[in-house]
């Protein structure tokens, strides 16, 4: 167990619909990730937020926003769902964020199944 | 072990032998490269790391080579056991905007044969 809790586990949805995906980094983490893994792009890096701050953008769509509330949990916005947004949901955290392995080192939850029907 | 590609690779070894998965990477400016293991219905873990000013590090049964040359990583695993089963990552980081960058590879899947 790396301390990263997701919820919800599985979330069936239609496409153009629009879901929240929620993550509780370990406790004293400042930094949270979220990545998506597919079968046709691997685990792509979305977007980082450290204290509540955006600190780094990957891949990710404008279709799909995040942000790191006060008490450091996260949510992860997919809005207008496409068939191809189909993946896992990874949330992971670390202690900071910024440089060196405090930063790479990171502890990934368990993940969000998404199936878009 | 083969470097990734675009379907998964899968690298079978007998319990007891060793094991050496390949990566390569794109990016000579990540400062730090990382190995990370996935197991079936978890998210990845953590395994070992080795900064780009290294050639070669040795944790626990594990050892990381790495060859900017060729801008080759590899994983050795010694005495490869059946919970090593997994599909194992390799990683760049890269410090950008003040935030970390991961890059994972496409992976590899290890089968330990009993």
């Amino acid at each position: 167990d790396s301390g990263v809790t997701q919820t919800p586990k599985h979330l069936i949805t239609a496409t153009g619909q629009r879901v929240t995906l929620r993550c509780s980094p370990r406790s004293g983490d400042l930094s949270v990730y979220w990545y998506q893994q597919s079968l046709d792009q691997g685990l792509q890096f979305l977007i980082q937020y450290y204290n509540g701050e955006e600190r780094a953008k990957g891949n990710i769509l404008e279709r799909f926003s995040a942000q790191q509330f006060p008490d450091l949990h996260s949510e992860l916005n997919l809005s207008s769902l496409e068939l191809g947004d189909s993946a896992l949901y990874f949330c992971a955290s670390s202690v900071e964020g910024t440089s060196g392995r405090s930063g790479y080192e990171q502890f990934f939850g368990p993940g969000t199944r998404l199936t878009v029907l | 072990g083969e470097s990734v590609g675009l379907h998964l690779p899968t690298l079978s070894v007998q319990e007891g032998d060793n094991s050496i998965i390949n990566c390569a990477y794109s990016n000579s400016a990540s400062d730090y490269f990382i190995w990370y293991k996935q197991e079936s219905g978890k998210g990845p873990q953590f395994i070992i790391d080795i900064r780009s000013n290294m050639d070669k590090r040795q944790g626990q049964r594990v050892t990381v080579l790495l060859n900017k040359t060729v801008k080759h990583l590899s994983l050795q695993i010694a005495a490869t056991q059946p919970g090593d089963s997994a599909v194992y990552f390799c990683a760049e980081n890269r410090v950008t905007g003040g935030g970390n960058k991961l890059t994972f590879g496409t992976g590899t899947q290890l089968k330990v044969e009993l």
